[in-house]
């Protein structure tokens, strides 16, 4: 049973515009949430993260935001540039346990 | 620069050979881990260790056996009893604390032929 899932498996946007990734997930104890970024042939790297306690964390271009009713977190990039082209895994864990990750998006930049 | 290393980046082996993949930080950080991706399938989790000298099983920890003897070190070995041992391997790290977020290495592909 996927606990954290993500059900776009690729996004293409303009350079420029705006990239929102989704990310649900199904239980309810989670409490922390994490987004990564990973390029082909590379470990992830951290690239924003919020708890439960708050419903938007902001870091430059990049903006995470949690509804936790509806059981959903999303990313945005503003403004989405070429660099920004990679795989982005949403991951969930609840308090003092393990971290769940989804299957990933491709997020495509282009000019 | 403090980092996780992981070694070798391509590994070849011949089906029902065991197979060891190194992981080393310096980043002074108590937890390790071990992932593995398969397309389509995100980062599953293999084993993780919070402490040296202890580890517990991930997700799917069948065919994969570890050790923790110093910090800093938390190898991976893949046995022949694994049944689809071909995939890209990361290991990572974090402080132990509640909300530390984790740290990966650039991961080894294996394949096993």
């Amino acid at each position: 049973d996927q606990q954290v899932k993500q059900n776009s498996p690729s996004l293409s946007v303009q350079e420029g515009r705006i990239s929102i990734l989704n990310c649900d997930y199904t239980n309810s104890m989670f409490d922390y949430f994490l987004w990564y970024k990973k390029y082909p042939a590379e470990g992830p790297t951290f690239l924003i993260s919020i708890s439960s306690i708050k419903d938007k964390n902001e870091d430059g271009r990049f903006t995470v935001f949690l509804n936790k009713s509806a059981k959903h977190l999303s990313l945005h990039i503003v403004p989405s540039q070429p660099g920004d082209s990679a795989v982005y895994f949403c991951a969930a864990s609840a308090r003092t346990d393990k971290l769940i990750f989804g299957t990933g998006t491709r997020l495509q930049v282009f000019p | 620069d403090g980092g996780i290393t992981q070694s070798p980046k391509y590994l070849f082996r011949k089906e029902g050979q065991n197979v060891t993949l190194s992981c080393e930080q310096n980043l002074n950080h108590d937890a390790m881990y071990w992932y593995r991706q398969d397309p389509g399938q995100g980062l599953r989790l293999i084993y993780y260790s919070q402490i040296v000298n202890d580890f517990q099983k991930g997700d799917i920890a069948e065919g994969y056996s570890v050790s923790r003897e110093k910090k800093e070190s938390f190898p991976l070995t893949v046995t022949s009893a694994q049944k689809n041992p071909t995939a890209f391997y990361l290991c990572a790290s974090s402080f132990s604390s509640y909300n530390s977020p984790l740290h990966f290495g650039n991961g080894t592909r294996l394949t096993v032929t």
